[in-house]
Protein backbone atom coordinates (compact mmCIF):
# COMPACT_ATOMS: atom_id res chain seq x y z
CA UNK A 1 0.00 0.00 0.00
CA UNK A 2 1.17 3.42 -0.41
CA UNK A 3 1.40 5.46 2.62
CA UNK A 4 1.21 9.53 2.60
CA UNK A 5 3.18 11.80 4.83
CA UNK A 6 2.31 15.42 4.95
CA UNK A 7 4.29 17.96 6.46
CA UNK A 8 4.27 20.28 8.44
CA UNK A 9 1.67 18.71 10.45
CA UNK A 10 0.57 21.96 11.68
CA UNK A 11 1.47 25.62 11.16
CA UNK A 12 0.71 28.66 12.42
CA UNK A 13 0.71 31.83 10.02
CA UNK A 14 -0.37 35.15 9.54
CA UNK A 15 -2.88 36.71 6.63
CA UNK A 16 -0.20 37.80 3.96
CA UNK A 17 2.59 34.79 4.58
CA UNK A 18 3.13 32.36 1.58
CA UNK A 19 2.32 28.63 3.12
CA UNK A 20 3.96 25.41 2.02
CA UNK A 21 2.72 22.26 2.50
CA UNK A 22 4.23 19.47 1.23
CA UNK A 23 2.71 16.04 0.73
CA UNK A 24 5.57 12.76 0.28
CA UNK A 25 4.27 9.69 -1.74
CA UNK A 26 5.79 6.37 -0.39
CA UNK A 27 6.25 5.15 -4.11
CA UNK A 28 5.47 6.82 -7.45
CA UNK A 29 2.23 7.83 -7.76
CA UNK A 30 2.40 10.04 -11.15
CA UNK A 31 0.45 12.68 -10.94
CA UNK A 32 -2.51 11.19 -8.95
CA UNK A 33 -3.05 13.41 -6.31
CA UNK A 34 -5.48 15.64 -5.29
CA UNK A 35 -5.31 18.15 -2.37
CA UNK A 36 -8.91 19.26 0.16
CA UNK A 37 -9.47 21.55 2.68
CA UNK A 38 -11.46 21.33 5.33
CA UNK A 39 -12.87 23.52 7.69
CA UNK A 40 -14.06 22.16 11.15
CA UNK A 41 -17.81 20.83 11.02
CA UNK A 42 -18.14 21.49 6.87
CA UNK A 43 -17.48 18.71 3.94
CA UNK A 44 -14.00 18.56 2.67
CA UNK A 45 -13.58 20.64 -0.55
CA UNK A 46 -11.48 19.78 -3.29
CA UNK A 47 -8.70 22.88 -4.42
CA UNK A 48 -6.25 21.10 -6.73
CA UNK A 49 -6.55 17.52 -8.79
CA UNK A 50 -3.86 16.22 -11.22
CA UNK A 51 -1.22 17.66 -8.85
CA UNK A 52 -1.59 20.84 -10.35
CA UNK A 53 -4.85 21.82 -11.52
CA UNK A 54 -7.20 24.23 -10.23
CA UNK A 55 -10.27 23.12 -9.20
CA UNK A 56 -12.97 25.78 -11.37
CA UNK A 57 -13.96 28.40 -8.47
CA UNK A 58 -10.78 27.62 -6.09
CA UNK A 59 -8.46 31.43 -5.84
CA UNK A 60 -5.88 31.39 -7.49
CA UNK A 61 -3.72 31.65 -5.01
CA UNK A 62 -3.78 28.22 -4.46
CA UNK A 63 -1.29 26.22 -6.67
CA UNK A 64 0.17 22.76 -6.50
CA UNK A 65 3.31 21.29 -8.12
CA UNK A 66 5.11 18.02 -8.24
CA UNK A 67 4.74 14.46 -9.99
CA UNK A 68 5.95 10.98 -8.60
CA UNK A 69 6.47 11.19 -5.13
CA UNK A 70 6.82 14.68 -3.88
CA UNK A 71 4.10 16.66 -3.85
CA UNK A 72 3.49 20.75 -2.60
CA UNK A 73 0.33 22.98 -2.18
CA UNK A 74 1.55 26.51 -1.69
CA UNK A 75 -1.12 29.35 -0.73
CA UNK A 76 0.35 32.53 -1.99
CA UNK A 77 -1.14 35.05 0.35
CA UNK A 78 -3.16 33.72 3.27
CA UNK A 79 -6.38 35.12 3.91
CA UNK A 80 -8.41 34.54 6.62
CA UNK A 81 -10.77 32.12 5.00
CA UNK A 82 -8.00 29.88 4.33
CA UNK A 83 -7.37 29.02 8.29
CA UNK A 84 -8.39 24.85 7.87
CA UNK A 85 -6.93 21.38 7.64
CA UNK A 86 -5.16 20.35 4.26
CA UNK A 87 -5.02 16.76 2.96
CA UNK A 88 -3.65 15.12 0.24
CA UNK A 89 -4.57 11.99 -1.47
CA UNK A 90 -3.19 9.57 -3.93
CA UNK A 91 -5.71 8.04 -6.17
CA UNK A 92 -2.67 5.91 -8.36
CA UNK A 93 -3.28 2.93 -6.63
CA UNK A 94 -5.99 0.80 -4.22
CA UNK A 95 -6.03 1.65 -1.35
CA UNK A 96 -6.42 5.19 -2.15
CA UNK A 97 -4.71 6.95 0.92
CA UNK A 98 -5.31 10.34 2.27
CA UNK A 99 -2.34 12.56 4.10
CA UNK A 100 -2.88 12.85 7.74
CA UNK A 101 -3.09 16.37 7.51
CA UNK A 102 -1.53 19.71 7.95
CA UNK A 103 -3.60 22.15 10.19
CA UNK A 104 -3.15 25.88 9.37
CA UNK A 105 -4.17 28.05 12.16
CA UNK A 106 -3.81 32.21 13.20
CA UNK A 107 -0.47 33.10 14.10
CA UNK B 1 -26.61 20.38 -10.52
CA UNK B 2 -24.57 17.45 -9.54
CA UNK B 3 -25.74 16.49 -6.24
CA UNK B 4 -24.81 13.28 -3.59
CA UNK B 5 -27.37 13.54 -0.91
CA UNK B 6 -26.59 11.26 2.18
CA UNK B 7 -29.11 9.56 4.59
CA UNK B 8 -29.55 11.24 8.48
CA UNK B 9 -27.45 11.07 11.18
CA UNK B 10 -28.18 7.58 12.84
CA UNK B 11 -27.43 6.57 16.83
CA UNK B 12 -27.27 2.63 17.03
CA UNK B 13 -26.31 0.02 20.20
CA UNK B 14 -23.37 -1.89 19.84
CA UNK B 15 -23.71 -5.17 17.82
CA UNK B 16 -26.80 -3.53 16.00
CA UNK B 17 -26.94 -3.36 11.82
CA UNK B 18 -26.94 -0.20 10.19
CA UNK B 19 -26.80 1.05 6.10
CA UNK B 20 -26.57 4.21 4.96
CA UNK B 21 -27.00 5.32 1.60
CA UNK B 22 -25.57 7.96 -0.53
CA UNK B 23 -27.97 9.22 -3.51
CA UNK B 24 -26.56 10.92 -6.71
CA UNK B 25 -28.00 12.96 -8.79
CA UNK B 26 -27.65 15.37 -11.66
CA UNK B 27 -25.08 12.87 -13.66
CA UNK B 28 -24.83 9.46 -14.65
CA UNK B 29 -24.50 7.73 -12.00
CA UNK B 30 -23.16 4.76 -13.51
CA UNK B 31 -20.50 6.52 -15.20
CA UNK B 32 -18.48 7.19 -11.73
CA UNK B 33 -16.98 5.81 -8.76
CA UNK B 34 -18.67 6.55 -5.49
CA UNK B 35 -16.15 6.21 -2.76
CA UNK B 36 -16.90 6.20 0.98
CA UNK B 37 -14.49 8.16 3.45
CA UNK B 38 -14.17 7.91 7.30
CA UNK B 39 -13.63 11.13 9.80
CA UNK B 40 -13.59 9.97 13.37
CA UNK B 41 -14.36 12.12 15.79
CA UNK B 42 -11.08 15.38 16.05
CA UNK B 43 -9.20 13.06 13.29
CA UNK B 44 -8.49 12.98 9.39
CA UNK B 45 -10.18 11.49 6.49
CA UNK B 46 -9.63 7.76 6.21
CA UNK B 47 -10.25 6.21 2.85
CA UNK B 48 -12.34 3.14 3.38
CA UNK B 49 -13.65 1.65 -0.21
CA UNK B 50 -15.15 2.55 -3.71
CA UNK B 51 -18.00 1.20 -5.48
CA UNK B 52 -18.77 1.37 -9.60
CA UNK B 53 -22.26 0.97 -10.07
CA UNK B 54 -21.79 0.53 -13.64
CA UNK B 55 -20.48 -2.86 -12.72
CA UNK B 56 -20.34 -2.93 -8.64
CA UNK B 57 -16.83 -3.41 -8.84
CA UNK B 58 -15.93 -2.73 -5.57
CA UNK B 59 -12.10 -1.85 -4.07
CA UNK B 60 -11.45 -1.74 -0.30
CA UNK B 61 -9.15 -0.82 2.33
CA UNK B 62 -7.51 -3.43 3.99
CA UNK B 63 -8.31 -1.60 7.27
CA UNK B 64 -11.85 -2.13 6.64
CA UNK B 65 -12.11 -4.97 4.36
CA UNK B 66 -14.53 -7.46 6.03
CA UNK B 67 -15.72 -4.76 8.93
CA UNK B 68 -18.18 -3.09 6.11
CA UNK B 69 -19.84 -3.72 2.84
CA UNK B 70 -20.12 -1.25 -0.08
CA UNK B 71 -22.69 -1.84 -1.96
CA UNK B 72 -25.14 0.28 -5.37
CA UNK B 73 -28.28 0.00 -6.56
CA UNK B 74 -28.08 1.85 -9.95
CA UNK B 75 -31.99 1.30 -10.59
CA UNK B 76 -32.45 4.30 -8.00
CA UNK B 77 -28.91 5.77 -8.42
CA UNK B 78 -27.99 4.98 -4.75
CA UNK B 79 -24.74 3.55 -3.15
CA UNK B 80 -24.69 2.06 0.80
CA UNK B 81 -22.34 1.37 3.40
CA UNK B 82 -23.39 -1.05 5.91
CA UNK B 83 -22.17 -2.87 8.98
CA UNK B 84 -23.41 -6.23 10.65
CA UNK B 85 -22.11 -5.63 13.65
CA UNK B 86 -21.57 -1.93 14.84
CA UNK B 87 -18.60 -1.09 17.22
CA UNK B 88 -18.36 2.21 19.56
CA UNK B 89 -15.06 2.56 17.32
CA UNK B 90 -17.42 3.04 14.71
CA UNK B 91 -18.24 6.43 15.74
CA UNK B 92 -17.51 8.49 12.92
CA UNK B 93 -18.73 10.96 10.39
CA UNK B 94 -18.82 9.28 7.14
CA UNK B 95 -18.86 10.83 4.10
CA UNK B 96 -19.22 9.77 0.14
CA UNK B 97 -17.82 11.34 -2.79
CA UNK B 98 -17.93 10.91 -6.54
CA UNK B 99 -14.58 9.75 -8.40
CA UNK B 100 -13.17 9.53 -12.07
CA UNK B 101 -9.24 8.66 -12.56
CA UNK B 102 -8.70 12.31 -14.31
CA UNK B 103 -11.46 14.34 -11.59
CA UNK B 104 -11.05 12.68 -8.25
CA UNK B 105 -13.65 13.09 -5.54
CA UNK B 106 -15.20 16.30 -6.94
CA UNK B 107 -18.35 16.05 -5.40
CA UNK B 108 -19.09 15.05 -1.83
CA UNK B 109 -22.14 13.72 0.16
CA UNK B 110 -22.94 16.50 3.28
CA UNK B 111 -21.81 13.55 5.71
CA UNK B 112 -23.83 11.15 7.95
CA UNK B 113 -23.00 11.00 11.41
CA UNK B 114 -23.12 7.57 12.95
CA UNK B 115 -22.90 7.46 16.83
CA UNK B 116 -22.90 3.96 18.34
CA UNK B 117 -23.11 3.87 22.04
CA UNK B 118 -24.79 1.47 24.95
Amino acid sequence: DIQMTQSPSAMSASVGDRVTITCRASQGISNYLAWFQQKPGKVPKRLIYAASSLQSGVPSRFSGSGSGTEFTLTISSLQPEDFATYYCLQHNSYPFTFGPGTKVDIK
Amino acid sequence: EVQLVQSGAEVKKPGESLKISCKGSGYSFTSYWIGWVRQMPGKGLEWMGIIYPGDSDTRYSPSFQGQVTISADKSISTAYLQWSSLKASDTAMYYCARHKTMDPYDYWGQGTLVTVSS
